[in-house]
């Protein structure tokens, strides 16, 4: 089945405590993406990729790292979160991000953080 | 830098009604996307508007943008139960690098009462 993977779903966890919150798509998609929604903001992008070892800032990439060392993953790293960082995390994927572009982006679940 | 709006963002209606939901960008685009999101649920792909004067239609619901006016509509016709939601255009806007950045709306909470 085609999905998009986001572990953990929920996290709990104290100021400082650095985490990461895995993503990974088997859609051999090339372009992935992080977001956070907060009530009322919408969803805001964190940071994307094109492909592997492409990553560029979306609207709100402080306090927050990625990587993309394969294809198929996508973690968010937050270093030292802090509880502005509460939020509803959700990873996406799609075909292509660019000219090429124009699919649709697939969500994975979303991510629960509460940072204390 | 990009800004997107929705309008209303809660509506309440009645079963049967027809109502429009709106979406307005500040630059230029003709990239649009719908997504509808279930109560503590993800994203789903509602609709892909690339041009200006696209329609698509699906069931109840027919989306469409006019990228000279910078607006996008959703609209609902004869409304059931089961449409309630949160719905929420996003925008595309291509960076230096050649990579699409989405940018969404606020979300309109949609109840359909019976």
């Amino acid at each position: 089945e085609a999905q998009v993977t986001q572990n953990p779903r929920y996290l709990i966890t104290v100021t400082g405590k650095k985490l990461t919150v895995t993503c990974s798509q088997n859609m051999n998609h090339e372009y992935m993406s992080w977001y956070r929604q907060d009530p009322g903001l919408g969803l805001r992008q964190i940071y994307y990729s094109m492909n592997v070892e492409v990553t560029d800032k979306g609207d709100v990439p402080e306090g927050y790292k990625v990587s993309r060392k394969e294809k198929r993953n996508f973690p968010l790293i937050l270093e030292s979160p802090s509880p502005n960082q509460t939020s509803l995390y959700f990873c996406a994927s799609s075909l292509w991000g660019g000219p090429r572009g124009n699919q649709p982006q697939h969500f994975g679940d979303g991510t629960r953080l509460s940072i204390l | 830098e990009l800004k997107v709006e929705q309008n209303p963002l809660f509506l309440s209606m009645q079963e049967g009604k027809n109502y429009t939901i709106y979406c307005n960008y500040s630059t230029t685009s003709d990239r649009l996307y719908w997504y509808r999101q279930d109560p503590g649920k993800s994203l789903e792909s509602l609709f892909v508007l690339l041009s200006n004067g696209a329609v698509k239609q699906e069931g109840r619901l027919m989306a469409s943008l006019d990228t000279k006016a910078r607006l996008s509509t959703l609209h609902i016709t004869a409304a059931v139960h089961d449409l309630s939601a949160t719905y929420f255009c996003a925008v595309g806007s291509i960076s230096n690098f050649g990579n699409e950045k989405l940018t969404f709306g606020t979300g309109t909470r949609l109840t359909i009462i019976p």
